[in-house]
């Protein structure tokens, strides 16, 4: 099993809709999780971290299910500028004990 | 406040050539990562440090090398290249407080032929 598992996708939603993509991870030790947003030929960029109590920024949510080992992102009123792959991160201590997920690409349709 | 500035953008090698990734961060980061992504493939950790005068193996070293003289500079070191390290190169940083994760490089994007 994969340390971080996540749906590449594509996941192909219209404008306006809602989405929401799912990562699983296997380290119970995990500590901090993160969401990153990538867009194609670019560098990952910080979208929000995941807090044990879920969190909100605007139309994105977060939420941490330690129990069943998994994060999720929400995106409301989906817009085109939404379209990029969306990384999840989980690190597990160290520096060095970060994994990242190959990434849920998302296109929102006119 | 250029973040973390990654050179060059595009590179061609020939098999065996030796050459430099350079990467240099303005934010008094202590920790800085060379990552590689490959299709299909999560970004896999190839060297980090976590300050001035130390560095680690991650995932994938072999092939790489690194030193960390400065806080601002994390060089990347292709000892004789291969085909197989075909592939995008990112530089990260992470300050102390690990909750805003990290700041990547715009990414060197390197072909081996």
């Amino acid at each position: 099993r994969k340390e971080v598992e996540q749906d590449p996708g594509p996941f192909n939603v219209p404008e306006g809709a809602t989405v929401a993509f799912n990562c699983t991870y296997s380290n119970s030790a995990s500590q901090s999780f993160f969401w990153y947003r990538q867009d194609c030929r670019k560098e990952p960029k910080l979208l929000m971290s995941v807090y044990s109590s879920g969190n909100e920024d605007g139309r994105f949510t977060a939420q941490l299910n330690r129990a069943s080992q998994y994060i999720s992102l929400l995106i409301r009123d989906s817009k085109l500028s939404d379209s990029a792959t969306y990384l999840c991160v989980v690190k597990a201590g160290g520096y060095q004990k970060v994994t990242f997920g190959i990434g849920t690409k998302l296109q929102v349709i006119p | 406040n250029a973040g973390v500035t990654q050179t060059p953008k595009f590179q061609v090698l020939k098999t065996g050539q030796s050459m430099t990734l350079q990467c240099a961060q303005d934010m008094n980061h202590e920790y800085m990562s060379w990552y590689r992504q490959d299709p299909g493939m999560g970004l896999r950790l190839i060297h980090y440090s976590v300050g001035a005068g130390i560095t680690d193996q991650g995932e994938v070293p072999n092939g790489y090398n690194v030193s960390r003289s400065t806080t601002e500079d994390f060089p990347l070191r292709l000892l004789s290249a291969a085909p197989s390290q075909t592939s995008v190169y990112f530089c990260a940083s992470s300050g102390r407080d690990r909750a805003y994760g990290y700041t990547f490089g715009s990414g060197t994007r390197l072909t081996v032929v």
